[in-house]
C-alpha cells in the first residue's frame, strides 16, 4: 500500500524558514517523480513544484510564486522527500501535500504551515 | 498559457447523475488531465487520468459510478447514482513542460 506521510509543519514568523518532510513507503521511491501541492485556507489546490527521479535527471521545477525561495530535494536512501521553505510570507500559509506523480497519483494527508507574527 | 477552467458549482439529486466540465486553454486541447476529489475537511483523492481520446485510468478503489470522457478541449467527469459522500470539491489538473496546473474546482452539492 502506498503511504505518504508529511511532517514538519507549524507556526513560523514572516521571513522565517521551515523544512517539510514526506516519508514514502509501499513503492520504489527512487523511481518516482514527486511533487508538493498546497492549499491555502478556504482556497483551491496550488502546485508548488516537482522533482524527477535521479534516473530521469533529478531536476526540479517550481511554480512562479515560490521560485527562488522554496527548494525540493530527495533522499532516496531514506525514502524521503523534502521541501525547504525560506523567506516565508503570510500568503504561504497553507496545508502542504506531498504527492507521487505518475500513472496513478497518490496524496499524503498534508501538514499545516502557518506564517504569522 | 496553460489554464484549466471549471464551473464553481454543480448540484443534482441523490441517485441522479452530474457531469462536470474542465476546459483546457487554447492550443492545449490534446493534453491529458487528472481528476481529484476533496471531501469536506479531508485531503484530496485521485480519481482518474483522462486522455484526449476519452480513455481513462482510475485510481485504487474508485467506484464505477465515476467515469470520464473528452471532446475537443473539454474533459468531463460524470458521477452516476449520486451518493451523499460524493458531495465534495472536484479539481482537474494538467501538466506541461516544467509546470503543473490545477483548475479552480467545482463544488458538487447533493440535493
Amino acid at each position: 500500500e502506498v503511504q505518504l506521510v508529511e511532517s514538519g509543519g507549524g507556526l513560523v514568523e514572516p521571513g522565517g524558514s521551515l523544512r517539510l518532510s514526506c516519508a514514502a513507503s509501499g513503492f520504489t521511491f527512487s523511481n518516482a517523480w514527486m511533487s508538493w501541492v498546497r492549499q491555502a485556507p478556504g482556497k483551491g489546490l496550488e502546485w508548488v513544484g516537482r522533482i524527477k527521479s535521479k534516473t530521469d535527471g533529478g531536476t526540479t521545477d517550481y511554480a512562479a510564486p515560490v521560485k527562488g525561495t522554496f527548494t525540493i530535494s530527495r533522499d532516496d536512501s531514506k525514502n524521503t522527500l523534502y521541501l525547504q521553505m525560506n523567506s516565508l510570507k503570510t500568503e504561504d500559509t497553507a496545508v502542504y501535500y506531498c504527492t507521487k506523480v505518475g500513472h496513478i497519483v497518490y496524496w499524503g494527508q498534508g501538514t499545516l504551515v502557518t506564517v504569522s507574527s | 498559457q496553460l489554464v484549466l477552467t471549471q464551473s464553481p458549482s454543480a448540484s443534482a439529486s441523490l441517485g441522479a447523475s452530474v457531469k462536470l466540465t474542465c476546459t483546457l486553454s487554447s492550443g492545449h486541447s490534446s493534453y491529458a488531465i487528472a481528476w481529484h476529489q476533496q471531501q469536506p475537511e479531508k485531503g484530496p483523492r485521485y480519481l482518474m487520468k483522462l486522455n484526449s481520446d476519452g480513455s481513462h485510468s482510475k485510481g485504487d478503489g474508485i467506484p464505477d459510478r465515476f467515469s470520464g470522457s473528452s471532446s475537443g478541449a473539454e474533459r468531463y467527469l460524470t458521477i452516476s447514482s449520486l451518493q451523499s459522500e460524493d458531495e465534495a470539491d472536484y479539481y482537474c489538473q494538467t501538466w506541461g513542460t516544467g509546470i503543473h496546473v490545477f483548475g479552480t474546482g467545482t463544488k458538487v452539492t447533493v440535493l
